[in-house]
Parts: structure tokens; sequence; C-alpha cells
């Protein structure tokens, strides 16, 4: 089945520093990737939709300068959370799309700003 | 605005005791409902897409049907491997043309041996 990679799935980083998170289509193009953050008992919320080849495109709210979103190529989409803070600190997970499959997930990424 | 309601928000269920989840929406422009399975600390795991009312989809000890206002995802006989956190999903076309997803906050259901 189509399997979307997440790395890393666990990352601790200082205030100020920035992280990458990567999200890989094995075995399929993914044209479309979705950024979702998570809270403790909340819906995933999402944050993004990125296009391969062209800009990302926010959600309400989320500051784009600070959510970097980076979709290079169809099998891989980047989420660059610059200069964290520990507000920051969340459960954050891609998703891309697939004809009557719905929703294929990555495994989550679990970033603590200390 | 598009809103998604699951409940309950935990359930306890002994093995072999079957019952329902609950996904209410009020939506327009319904395109497809999803429900996933997510455990802890993992990304959700897709279980089914239906996508008109009086559909119906089984998966082993799960079945997921669909109306015009919710859809309930039946657990049969459940063990304790089943236990995990059940997510609803709605797809809708937005204003800007483009699929938008909202997801329910999720049942914890646990399940007893």
């Amino acid at each position: 089945g189509a399997v979307v990679s997440q790395h890393p799935s666990r990352v601790i980083c200082k205030s100020g520093t920035s992280v990458k998170i990567e999200c890989r289509s094995l075995d399929f193009q993914a044209t479309t990737m979705f950024w979702y953050r998570q809270f403790p008992k909340k819906s995933l919320m999402l944050m993004a939709t990125s296009n391969e080849g062209s800009k990302a495109t926010y959600e309400q709210g989320v500051e784009k300068d600070k959510f970097l979103i980076n979709h290079a190529s169809l099998t891989l989409s980047t989420l660059t959370v610059t200069s964290a803070h520990p507000e920051d600190s969340s459960f954050y997970i891609c998703s891309a799309s697939l004809p009557d499959y719905g929703y294929t997930f990555g495994s989550g990424t679990r970033l603590t700003v200390v | 605005e598009d809103q998604v309601t699951q409940s309950p928000e935990a359930l306890r269920l002994q093995e072999g005791e079957s019952s329902s989840l609950n996904c209410s929406y009020t939506v327009s422009g319904l395109r497809g409902l999803f429900w996933y399975r997510q455990d802890p600390g993992k990304g959700p795991e897709f279980l089914f897409t239906l996508y008109s009312a009086g559909e119906e989809k089984e998966k082993e000890r799960l079945k997921a049907t669909l109306t015009k206002k919710e859809s309930f995802l039946h657990i049969t006989a459940p063990k304790p491997e089943d236990s995990a956190t059940y997510l609803c999903a709605v797809q809708v076309w937005n204003s800007g043309g483009y699929q938008k997803v909202t997801f329910g906050i999720g049942t914890k259901l646990q399940v007893i041996p």
C-alpha cells in the first residue's frame, strides 16, 4: 500500500533553533501533501497544504514565516519550524491524498522545544 | 463552518462487548467521510472511506455506515488489540476550489480482556 515515511519521529531542540521535518512518499507520487499539528485531546489541525513546485497554502492563523514548507519534488515535502519556542512543541503529522483511499499519513514527529 | 463531532470521547468495553462510535457532521458539499485508527505516538491509519448516504463498509470486526448527518463505526466482539483512538474526518470542496479535510477529536477506545 501507499506509504508516507516521516522523519524524525522525535526531536528535542533548544529555543531559537530551527528544526526540519521530512515526509517522503515511498511508492507513489504525492502532488499534494498536507501538514497537520495535533494537540492532546484535540483534533488534527491542518496547518498548510503543499503542492509540488508551487507555494504552500497556509490555513488562517498559521505563520508562514515560522512554518516553512517546501515541496520540491513529487516524493518529498519538508516542514521547517524556524526559531522554535516551547509553544511550538507538538506532534506534527504529514499526509498525502490518494484517489479512493482517503489520506495516508506519516508516523508523526514529536517536537519538544526546551 | 464545517463541524465534526465524535461521541463518546472515551469508551471502555469488555472483550467481546459490541458497541458503536458516532460521528456527526455539519458541512456543505460533503465529498467523503473517512475513519482512521490512531495508536499513541503514531500517525492515523486509514480504515474506510464513505461517499454517500446508505453506504456501508466492513473490515474484520469493524463496520462503518453513513447517513446524511452522521456516521457510525460499529465494533463487533472487540479484542484488546482494537484499543486505539478512532478518528472521523470529512472532506469537502472549499471556496478556493481545493479539498479540505476536517477531523473530529476522536473516540479513545479501551478494550479490557
